[in-house]
C-alpha cells in the first residue's frame, strides 16, 4: 500500500535534547512538508522540500532543521533552541505544484518535559 | 502573506440535516487552490474537497459541496444528510498555484458535532 509513515506515534524527550521525527513516503511524490499543530491553532508550516537536496523555511522554522537526502525521506529535527516543542507534528507530501493535493501521514505527538 | 479565517469554532447539527461551515481568506493572488480537510479523533488529515480558483463551477463530492465566491474571498463547505461519521474538526486551507512560497495555509478549524 502506498502512503506516508511517521514514527513513532508518541515521543517523549527531556528538555535540552534534540529529537528527530521520521517521515517516509512511497508515493513517489517530489514535494514533502512538515506542519505543527497546537490546540486551537490549526496547522502551521515548518519546512518544505520540493526536490531532493533542497528545502525552504516555512512560517515557523526557528528551532527546527530538516534534510532531504532521498526522495522518500524528510526527517525533522526539533532542536533544543525550539522554545515550546511539545506539539503534534504532521508530515505531508504532494506530487508537486501541478497536482495540489497534499496527503498527510498519521502524525507524531512530541512531549518535552 | 495569505490568511485563512474560520469564524465558527464549533457547529452542531442533527443527523440527516444539512450544515454549512464558513471560511474566508485573504490573498493578492489571482490563481490558487482551496481545500477542506477533515480531521477525525484519530488526527489523520483527510482531504474532503478541493476548488481551483479559475473554475467558476463549485466543486462537489457526494454529500459535500462548496460555495466559492471569489470576489468575496469566501469558501464555505456544505454537508448534506449529515452522518455520525462526519463528526470531526474541519480545516479550510489555501495554496498558491504558481511560484513563490509553497505549502498550505490553514484556518484554525471548526469542530463539527453530529447529534443523533
Amino acid at each position: 500500500d502506498g502512503g506516508i509513515t511517521q514514527s513513532p506515534k508518541y515521543l517523549f524527550r527531556k528538555e535540552g535534547q534534540n529529537v528527530t521525527l521520521s517521515c517516509e513516503q512511497n508515493l513517489n511524490h517530489d514535494a514533502m512538508y512538515w506542519y505543527r499543530q497546537d490546540p486551537g491553532q490549526g496547522l502551521r508550516l515548518i519546512y518544505y522540500s520540493q526536490i531532493v537536496n533542497d528545502f525552504q523555511k516555512g512560517d515557523i522554522a526557528e528551532g527546527y532543521s530538516v534534510s532531504r537526502e532521498k526522495k522518500e525521506s524528510f526527517p525533522l529535527t526539533v532542536t533544543s533552541a525550539q522554545k515550546n516543542p511539545t506539539a503534534f507534528y504532521l508530515c505531508a507530501s504532494s506530487i508537486g505544484r501541478a497536482r495540489n493535493e497534499q496527503y498527510f501521514g498519521p502524525g507524531t505527538r512530541l512531549t518535552v518535559t | 502573506a495569505q490568511t485563512v479565517t474560520q469564524s465558527q469554532p464549533e457547529m452542531s447539527v442533527q443527523e440527516a440535516e444539512t450544515v454549512t461551515l464558513s471560511c474566508t481568506y485573504d490573498t493578492s493572488e489571482s490563481d490558487y487552490y482551496l481545500f477542506w480537510y477533515k480531521q477525525p479523533p484519530s488526527r489523520q488529515m483527510i482531504l474532503v474537497i478541493r476548488q481551483e480558483a479559475y473554475k467558476q463551477q463549485n466543486a462537489t463530492e457526494n454529500r459535500f459541496s462548496v460555495n466559492f465566491q471569489k470576489a468575496a474571498k469566501s469558501f464555505s463547505l456544505k454537508i448534506s444528510d449529515s452522518q455520525l461519521g462526519d463528526a470531526a474538526m474541519y480545516f479550510c486551507a489555501y495554496r498558491n498555484s504558481g511560484g513563490g512560497a509553497d505549502g498550505l495555509t490553514f484556518g484554525k478549524g471548526t469542530h463539527l458535532i453530529i447529534q443523533p
